[in-house]
């Protein structure tokens, strides 16, 4: 069983600091990766996509993939307390199929 | 655009009775999953349909759960009889391209299952 892993938290962030998120796979061949944020009886909502090696930014959000290492990790600059919510990590693992990780909620504190 | 349409938005059941959820994907999108969010963990694909074909049931457990997906648009899956352990959100989730590297998932709202 290909597996997804994410601390489960919850991560505690100061209002403006840095929230970081980690996410480790086990498939090699996986060539794409997302970042899902989901608030509290709410869908998934995707905020972030990362392909290559290196670092994306998109707004406050960078997100980062090592393949050699299958790494991927989400920053979130200047948290804000509308960032409080559970951050799932997903695994395209071929034809639109997602394998999710079981997220971290994070709570950004005033 | 419109999004993903399901529903019921809630359902309460009791266990061995049956229920069916609705979706309608975003116009245009030929494949369609559902999947199931059990309380504090990621979503599980159950299915996944191309236009009305089977891509890949491997999790679904088929001896009470199926589904369908007729004309290639509107999609139903059923529970039938239903255990304790099916309280969850059955999210359903279109995508247009889903052979190419960075094609998306959109989702709907979701059904939220529970069975006393």
């Amino acid at each position: 069983q290909k597996e997804v892993e994410q601390n489960s938290g919850p991560l505690s962030v100061p209002e403006g600091a840095i929230a970081s998120l980690n996410c480790t796979y086990s498939d090699r061949v996986s060539q794409s990766f997302f970042w899902y944020r989901q608030y509290s009886g709410k869908s998934p909502e995707l905020i972030m996509s990362i392909y290559s090696n290196g670092d994306k930014e998109d707004g406050r959000f960078t997100a980062q993939l090592n393949k050699a290492s299958q790494y991927v990790s989400l920053l979130i600059r200047d948290s804000q307390p509308s960032d409080s919510a559970t951050y799932l990590c997903a695994v395209n693992m071929g034809w639109g199929k997602l394998q999710f990780g079981a997220g971290t909620q994070v709570v950004v504190t005033p | 655009e419109a999004g993903v349409a399901q529903s019921p938005r809630y359902k309460i059941i009791e266990k061995r009775q049956s229920v069916a959820f609705w979706c309608n994907p975003i116009s245009g999108h030929a494949t369609l999953y559902w999947y199931q969010q059990i309380l504090g963990q990621g979503p599980k694909l159950l299915i996944q349909f191309q236009n009305n074909g089977v891509v890949d049931d491997s999790q679904l457990p088929k001896d009470r759960f199926s589904a369908e997906r007729l004309k290639g648009v509107d999609s139903t899956l059923k529970i039938q009889p239903a255990k304790l352990e099916d309280s969850a959100v059955y999210l359903c989730a279109s995508s247009s391209s889903p052979g190419v590297t960075n094609e998306k998932l959109f989702f709907g709202s979701g059904t939220q299952l529970s069975v006393l």
